[in-house]
């Protein structure tokens, strides 16, 4: 069993719908969770983390995490098309050790 | 420049080539890392350097030899490759250890490394 589950999609919704991109994990040790937006040709850059269960709201984007469901969740409200990329979710185990899912790929529709 | 660096942008080489991947920081940090990214597989951690000394190495085969002469820079010397380790190879840096709350990782652009 993989240690972060991600669905990869690809996920193709219109400009402005509301988009929900989940990840499951199965390490209870993992401490921060994070989304990473990667665009075609670029490498990964920081959206949001958290630490505790809860929400956490930056802009259009909220991440939620579940720590009893070991479910975490990034939605992106009135999606635009240049929020067009891979997000993928990541998890700490220990000091440095970043666990990635395999990314979901996203295409918002004009 | 900014940020991360990451020199060259593409290769192709064959299997019996030598080459090297750079890859330079311009944030100050102290701890650096080298992540290998293949098609529809998550981002694989490969080496993580923490004030120069290399402090992990995830199993990765001995034909990827990393090198880290000071803080700023980091290489990957590559010889007698596989066509399977076709991939992006993505430096990565964060400020190391001793940070308080997460110690966020920022990503270079990424080598995309073709093994014919």
């Amino acid at each position: 069993q993989k240690e972060v589950e991600q669905d990869p999609g690809p996920l193709s919704v219109p400009e402005g719908a509301i988009v929900s991109l989940n990840c499951t994990y199965s390490n209870s040790a993992f401490q921060y969770f994070m989304w990473y937006r990667q665009y075609s040709r670029k490498g990964p850059e920081l959206l949001m983390y958290t630490y505790s269960s809860g929400n956490k709201e930056d802009g259009r984007f909220t991440a939620q995490v579940d720590k009893s469901s070991k479910y975490i969740s990034l939605f992106i409200r009135d999606s635009q098309p240049s929020d067009s990329a891979t997000y993928l979710c990541a998890m700490i185990r220990g000091a440095q050790k970043l666990v990635f899912g395999q990314g979901t790929r996203l295409t918002i529709n004009p | 420049e900014t940020g991360v660096t990451q020199t060259p942008r593409h290769l192709v080489m064959g299997m019996t080539n030598k080459k090297s991947l750079k890859c330079e920081q311009h944030l100050g940090h102290n701890a650096m890392y080298w992540y290998k990214q293949s098609a529809k597989k998550p981002l694989e951690l490969m080496f993580v350097y923490n004030f120069k000394e290399q402090t992990e190495n995830n199993s990765v085969p001995s034909r990827f030899s990393p090198e880290c002469p000071n803080s700023s820079h980091l290489f990957l010397h590559l010889h007698t490759l596989q066509p399977e380790d076709s991939a992006l190879y993505l430096c990565a840096s964060s400020q190391g250890p001793g940070t308080s709350g997460t110690d966020t990782q920022y990503f270079g652009p990424g080598t995309r490394l073709t093994v014919l």
